[in-house]
């Protein structure tokens, strides 16, 4: 069954560093989305992408964080200069265009620990 | 702004019983879509049930079940015959349709006890 993968499936850095998170959505899946989880908290959205632009962002999202779809396979979440309250899993999803059940497939999720 | 609640931070079942985790929102939608998410302590979001808004009929899918007020706003998880592998945290989403953000509420730790 295909699936939604995540790399790294941990990543530690440090306070101002950049970080890249990817993903490898679902092959015919054209919605593509980032959300994450502080530690013991609820799950927030972070953006939405959609033929090579985002469609949608949260506040959350602000100008450090970008996205990309490099190539045709992978969606990438960079944190330019991270702060420790970046530290969260970040969960990438994807979705098909179009569909009347409107299910979006999670990956694993990256958890970031920034020190 | 959409909101998604659930008011139980905690629930315990025990194994072969059954549990309701309780959902409410807040949306001036008409058309919308409610989810009901798993995550075990692998941390992955797992899809458990979907519930189309305009659909009256509640959503089943074997052993879970929903019971979807719209009036009330209301969306609440039915658990039948629980297993130790339904252990994890419940979300409730709520999204407006194909391509737009979830809303989660703060979810429901589940456990299931012998």
């Amino acid at each position: 069954e295909p699936e939604v993968t995540q790399t790294p499936s941990h990543q530690v850095t440090q306070m101002g560093q950049e970080v890249i998170l990817r993903c490898v959505p679902i092959s015919n899946h054209l919605y593509f989305y980032w959300y994450r989880q502080i530690l013991g908290q609820k799950v927030e959205f972070l953006v939405s992408f959609y033929n090579n632009e985002i469609s949608e962002k949260s506040e959350i999202f602000d100008d450090q964080f970008s996205v990309e779809r490099p190539d045709g396979s992978n969606f990438t979440l960079k944190i330019r200069s991270t702060k420790l309250e970046d530290s969260a899993m970040y969960f990438c999803a994807s979705s098909v265009a179009g569909a009347s059940y409107n299910e979006q497939f999670f990956g694993p999720g990256t958890r970031l620990t920034v020190l | 702004a959409q909101t998604v609640t659930q008011s139980q931070p905690e629930m315990s079942v025990q194994e072969a019983e059954t549990v309701t985790l309780s959902c409410t929102y807040d949306t001036s939608e008409s058309d919308y879509y409610l989810f009901w998410y798993k995550q075990p302590p692998s941390r992955q979001m797992i899809l458990v049930i979907r519930q189309e808004a305009y659909k009256q009929q509640n959503a089943t899918e074997n052993r879970f079940s929903v019971n979807f007020q719209k009036a009330a706003k209301s969306f609440s998880l039915k658990i039948s015959d629980s297993q130790l592998g339904d252990a994890a945290m419940y979300f409730c989403a709520y999204n407006r349709g194909t391509a737009s953000k979830l809303t989660f509420g703060t979810g429901t730790r589940l456990q299931v006890t012998l």
